[in-house]
C-alpha cells in the first residue's frame, strides 16, 4: 500500500541553523500538507500546498518557513533559523484530489533545536 | 469557530468494554470529520471518517455516529482490545479552508 515517508527521522539542530524536512507524498495525490505536533499536543497545521503554490498557511507559519516541491515526488519545508520552540514532530501529510478529503501522515520527522 | 472540542482527555476501558471518544464544533462550514490513531512515536493514522451527510458509519469495531443538529460525534470501539491503546484525534475538515483541525486528543488505555 502506497505511504508518505519523511526523511530524516529524528533532526537534531542548534538555534540559529537552517533545516530542511524531507517528505515524499503518496505518488498520484495532489495537495500536500505541513502539520507539527509539539509533545504531549494536538496536531497543528502549518501549510498547505497544490498546484505548485501555498494555498493556506497558519499564524504558526511565518517568514522563517517555507515550503517547495523542488521536483515531482518530494515536498519540503525549510526553516531558515530554528528557534527552541521549533522543536516539535513535523508532519507530513497528502490527499488525492479535490474530491478526496483523506488526508495520510507520514511517519514524522522529530525535530530538536538546542 | 475553528476549535474541535474532544473529551475526554484520557480513557480507561476493560477487554471487551466499548470506548467513547466524542468531540463536539462549532463551524457548520466542517464537512468531513475523520478519526486518526497515533501510536507513541508514529505519525496519525486514519482510522474512519464521515460526511455531514450520513448519521453512522462502522467499519469494523470502530463506528462514528454524528448528530448534525447537536454539532458533534463520537466514536465508539467496540470489544475494546489492547491493542488499541493509542492516542485517538477527532479532526474537521473545511473545503474553504483546506486543512484538518484537530482535537486536543484522548488517551486511551485498554486493560486486559
Amino acid at each position: 500500500e502506497p505511504e508518505v515517508t519523511q526523511t530524516p527521522s529524528h533532526q537534531v539542530t542548534q538555534m540559529g541553523q537552517e533545516v530542511i524536512l524531507r517528505c515524499v507524498p503518496i505518488s498520484n495525490h495532489l495537495y500536500f500538507y505541513w502539520y507539527r505536533q509539539i509533545l504531549g499536543q494536538k496536531v497543528e497545521f502549518l501549510v498547505s500546498f497544490y498546484n505548485n503554490e501555498i494555498s493556506e498557511k497558519s499564524e504558526i507559519f511565518d517568514d522563517q518557513f517555507s515550503v517547495e516541491r523542488p521536483d515531482g515526488s518530494n515536498f519540503t519545508l525549510k526553516i531558515r533559523s530554528t528557534k527552541l520552540e521549533d522543536s516539535a514532530m513535523y508532519f507530513c501529510a497528502s490527499r488525492k484530489g479535490t474530491s478526496s478529503y483523506e488526508q495520510y501522515f507520514g511517519p514524522g520527522t522529530r525535530l530538536t533545536v538546542t | 469557530q475553528q476549535q474541535v472540542k474532544q473529551s475526554p482527555q484520557s480513557l480507561i476501558v476493560q477487554k471487551g468494554g466499548i470506548s467513547i471518544i466524542n468531540c463536539a464544533y462549532e463551524n457548520t462550514a466542517f464537512d468531513y470529520f475523520p478519526w486518526y490513531q497515533q501510536f507513541p512515536g508514529k505519525g496519525p493514522a486514519l482510522l474512519i471518517a464521515i460526511r455531514p451527510d450520513v448519521s453512522e458509519k462502522k467499519e469494523g469495531r470502530f463506528t462514528i455516529s454524528f448528530n448534525k443538529s447537536a454539532k458533534q460525534f463520537s466514536l465508539h470501539i467496540m470489544d475494546s482490545q489492547p491493542g488499541d491503546s493509542a492516542t485517538y484525534f477527532c479532526a474537521a475538515h473545511s473545503g474553504g479552508y483546506n486543512k484538518l483541525i484537530f482535537g486536543a486528543g484522548t488517551r486511551l488505555a485498554v486493560h486486559p
